[in-house]
């Protein structure tokens, strides 16, 4: 059964902390593992991650993917109240991880 | 305007009433998906669907019913209701590929008392 799982459940940080957050993946024929962003409404795309040791950037957000050890990494530098959200990570289509829920106090 | 639309936005129902939520897309894309989201659940799929009158199970389709005659609708219909199918409802759909980015519509905020 594919699985992933993501870490910390939540997180709590101050503006300009940097953070980073986890998923592991165990899914069968992989392809790529996607990255959203969820604040009220619907989960907006980050990235796409196909290849190992790519680094995805955009402006304070990059990730990473390594393919051997089945894990992502999405990082977020000077971290802004406004990237207070649920950080989602989803894997071959039909896994979504439970999500990440980062709070970022001024 | 092109997108993807979601209704109704919320609805209440009682429980053993038939539901069916819409979902409509301008893309053409050819996979669309059905999501639910519950608190400690994050997004669980409920059917998904690769082109029109192709459709196959998620993780949770047990009390839901899907069709796909048109390639821009997609409805999900809860034959009977039940309490444990109150939850948030998340539409999306994706070009070509099954590892294309989702869009996601706005969500369906659905009660069943």
């Amino acid at each position: 059964e594919d699985k992933v799982v993501q870490s910390p459940l939540s997180l709590v940080v101050h503006e300009g902390d940097t953070v980073t957050l986890n998923c592991s993946y165990e899914v069968t024929n992989f392809r790529s593992l996607l990255w959203y962003k969820q604040e009220k409404k619907a989960p907006t795309f980050l990235f796409m991650l196909t290849s190992s040791g790519i680094e995805k950037k955009s402006g304070r957000l990059s990730s990473i993917l390594d393919k051997k050890e089945l894990f992502s990494i999405l990082n977020i530098t000077a971290t802004q109240t406004g990237d207070s959200a649920v950080d989602l990570c989803w894997g071959n289509m039909l896994t979504f991880g439970g999500g990440t829920r980062l709070m970022v106090k001024p | 305007d092109a997108g993807i639309t979601q209704s109704p936005r919320y609805k209440i129902t009682e429980t053993g009433r038939q539901v069916t939520l819409m979902c409509h897309q301008t893309w053409s894309h050819s996979y669309m998906f059905w999501y639910r989201q519950d608190l400690g659940h994050g997004l669980r799929l409920i059917y998904y669907s690769a082109a029109a009158d192709i459709t196959d199970k998620g993780e949770v389709p047990d009390g839901y019913v899907v069709s796909r005659s048109k390639t821009e609708n997609f409805p999900l219909t809860l034959e009977s209701a039940t309490r444990s199918q109150t939850s948030v409802y998340f539409c999306a759909s994706s070009p070509g590929t099954r590892n294309q980015p989702q869009h996601f519509g706005d969500g369906t905020r659905l009660s069943i008392l």
